[in-house]
């Protein structure tokens, strides 16, 4: 089966700017998650949707950040305007079920600079 | 809030040697820890996972990782390592976030080496 993709790759703004990051999940995946890792620190959580309701925005950093699921398919995570502070690598995972036990595939992630 | 923590930044290993990529949790209730390993250019790969059970866990690429509870620990192994298993390794426990969902706290990863 076709793993988790997402695009762009690699995405460089200026500061101001906006960004749209997108996130295809796995066929039948009901969960999407999204993560970010800012140079050499830990991968932090940013949000989960189930289908295409939010389960929890917790880890969203600010109202720059809006992510939408719309139809419960693919996931867009837009940055509006992006600042220095944004720049890392975003991935998305998803899993079948939210047991504890399932785990969740990533995908390669989406490196963003901010400049 | 449970956390983990990878005390080495980088690990370097000859080939044909064994590898040990350490890990230690914090978490309140049980833990379900978790290992990744993300290849240059690649996304995060799982490799194993300890729910419960066995404290000693296979997983894929010849890893297995040990559940220490009393030293709430979870290492990384492999007998002998190869060339290919150069990576970035991540460790996660997942946790019930109050919102209700599974998410994963990692830790800030190691930098495996091995040399030929």
């Amino acid at each position: 089966e076709a793993g988790v993709t997402q695009f762009p790759s690699h995405s460089v703004i200026e500061k101001g700017q906006t960004v749209t990051l997108r996130c295809d999940p796995i066929s039948g995946h009901d969960n999407l998650y999204w993560y970010r890792r800012v140079m050499g620190k830990e991968i932090k959580f940013l949000l989960h949707f189930v289908k295409e309701s939010k389960q929890d925005e917790s880890g969203m950093p600010n109202n720059r950040f809006l992510a939408e699921r719309t139809g419960g398919t693919y996931s867009t995570l837009k940055v509006q305007p992006a600042e220095l502070e944004d720049s890392g690598v975003y991935f998305c995972a998803s899993s079948y079920s939210t047991g504890i036990s399932y785990e969740q595939y990533f995908g390669p992630g989406t490196r963003l600079t901010v400049t | 809030a449970q956390s983990v923590a990878q005390p080495e930044d980088q690990v370097n290993v000859a080939e044909g040697n064994p590898l040990t990529v350490k890990c230690t949790y914090s978490v309140s209730g049980n833990p379900y820890l978790f290992w990744y390993v993300q290849y240059p250019n690649r996304g995060l790969q799982f490799l194993l996972k300890y729910i419960t059970g066995d404290n000693l866990v296979k997983g894929s690429y010849g890893f297995e990782a040990e559940f220490n509870k009393s030293q709430t620990s979870f290492h990384l192994k492999k007998p002998s390592a190869l060339v290919s298993d150069s990576a970035l390794y991540f460790c996660a426990v997942r946790d019930l976030s109050e919102a209700g969902s599974y998410q994963l706290t990692f830790g800030k990863g190691t930098k495996l080496s091995v040399i030929p």
